[in-house]
């Protein structure tokens, strides 16, 4: 059961332009959301987070937004750049003791920004 | 700051062999959590420990152990390894009052 689900597996944008990467989730107990940036053979680089008490977080070029009536959450990266090219991992926590501390991970979107 | 970092980073085994990994957090932080990552299963939880306790765990054979010692860097350990056990293993730590987990470079896990 994927309780974390990034239904585009890749997405390509113009250099420049806003590069929006959707996610979204089942669980109503998860309250901590998290963007990761991965290269081939390397860990996961933290970009941003939210927390469940708001709806927009901005960091720089990233912004996520979070939805929960919809469960839904996007990161948006304007502008774009080449070196953002890479793939992107939303994933959840819920701090609840039956979860502890374990970030559930969607399966990525791949993210080729084109110059 | 230093960050996580992974030892080794690479690594060839044969099926039946065990293996163990270490990793050391980032200075000043109590919480050690393992990932693996493979094609077919993405990124999944395998353990999280915190001052040398496991807090939780993910759903992964016996096989699979983890330990943390006093100064916070942890090992993980697969025994009577599997082809399938091939992957990217990963290794974050946090804060004990942070939510967010920061990985290592990973070790790759090959076996024949």
């Amino acid at each position: 059961d994927q309780q974390v689900k990034q239904n585009s597996p890749s997405l390509s944008v113009q250099e420049g332009r806003i590069s929006i990467l959707n996610c979204d989730y089942t669980n109503s107990m998860f309250d901590y959301f998290l963007w990761y940036k991965k290269y081939p053979a390397e860990g996961p680089t933290f970009l941003i987070s939210i927390s469940s008490i708001k709806d927009k977080n901005e960091d720089g070029r990233f912004t996520v937004f979070l939805n929960k009536s919809a469960k839904h959450l996007s990161l948006h990266i304007v502008p774009s750049q080449p070196g953002d090219s890479a793939v992107y991992f939303c994933a959840a926590s819920a701090r609840v003791v039956e979860y502890g501390n374990k970030l559930v991970f969607g399966a990525g979107t791949i993210l080729r920004v084109k110059s | 700051k230093a960050g996580v970092t992974q030892t080794p980073r690479y690594l060839i085994k044969t099926r039946g062999q065990q293996v163990t990994l270490s990793c050391s957090p980032i200075s000043g932080h109590r919480s050690v959590s393992w990932y693996q990552q493979t094609p077919g299963q993405g990124l999944q939880f395998l353990f999280e420990y915190f001052s040398e306790t496991q807090r939780n765990k993910g759903n992964f054979p016996g096989r699979f152990s983890g330990r943390q010692f006093s100064n916070s860097r942890s090992e993980m350990n697969v025994s009577t390894l599997e082809l399938g056990d091939s992957a990217l293993y990963l290794c974050a730590s946090r804060l004990d009052s942070g939510e967010t987990q920061y990985f290592g470079p990973g070790t790759r896990l090959l076996v024949l």
